[in-house]
């Protein structure tokens, strides 16, 4: 069964920190995954799309980098505001059920001021 | 581009009693699909789209129906409403999932009582 995994299920970091998130998918042979972000109460807003054949895409304080063979993802955020605060999901799209997207289960993030 | 547009954003309903959850997009995306996001679960596809008069099976499509005739709209509907599909429904768009980015509607807050 192919699924996505998100570890850890929270984090609570001090401002100015830089951090990771780790997503982790089952099954190497994929589209493309793609970063969410989602404010409590809202929808989800995409971050960061990353397609097979990318090593990592960038978008001012975030990175995110993908690694097929061994089905990781890390979402990178450079020195952490308040303003990031907030849940973060991966979702994959694989080759033998690209119309089937999987989330994974986020991870909420917690800056301290 | 007014982008994924969804309502009603809130809706209780008592058990048996159906409904209809709108989604429309602007962006004449191929592809769209319907999800639920429920506590500790995630978010789980129902029922998708890659085109008018083209509809299949999500994960968890028992309860609900869709169809799609037109581009622009998706609606979901819930035959008899149970307290299990209490949730916070989203929809979302691409332009083909497999290479695309998906863009997320604001969501319908749902309660079945």
């Amino acid at each position: 069964k192919q699924e996505v995994t998100q570890i850890p299920a929270a984090l609570s970091v001090p401002e100015g920190e830089n951090l990771v998130l780790n997503c982790s998918f089952t099954d190497s042979a994929i589209y493309n995954l793609q970063w969410f972000r989602q404010d409590p109460g809202k929808g989800l807003t995409s971050l960061l799309l990353i397609q097979s054949s990318q090593r990592e895409q960038t978008s001012g304080r975030l990175n995110a980098s993908l690694d097929k063979s061994s089905g990781r993802s890390t979402l990178y955020i450079a020195a952490s505001q308040p303003g990031d605060s907030a849940t973060y999901l991966c979702a994959v799209a694989f080759v033998t059920s690209y119309d089937k997207v999987i989330f994974g289960p986020g991870t909420s993030l917690s800056v301290i001021p | 581009n007014a982008g994924v547009t969804q309502t009603p954003k809130f809706q209780v309903l008592k058990t048996g009693q159906s409904m209809t959850l709108q989604c429309a997009q602007d962006m004449n995306h191929e592809y769209m699909s319907w999800y639920r996001q429920d506590p500790g679960m995630g978010l789980r596809l129902i029922h998708y789209s890659v085109g008018a008069g083209i509809t299949d099976q999500g994960e968890v499509p028992n309860g609900y129906n869709v169809s799609r005739s037109t581009t622009e709209d998706f609606p979901l509907r819930l035959l008899s409403a149970a307290p299990s599909q209490t949730s916070v429904y989203f929809c979302a768009s691409a332009r083909l999932v497999s290479y695309n980015e998906q863009f997320f509607g604001p969501g319908t807050r749902l309660t079945v009582l």
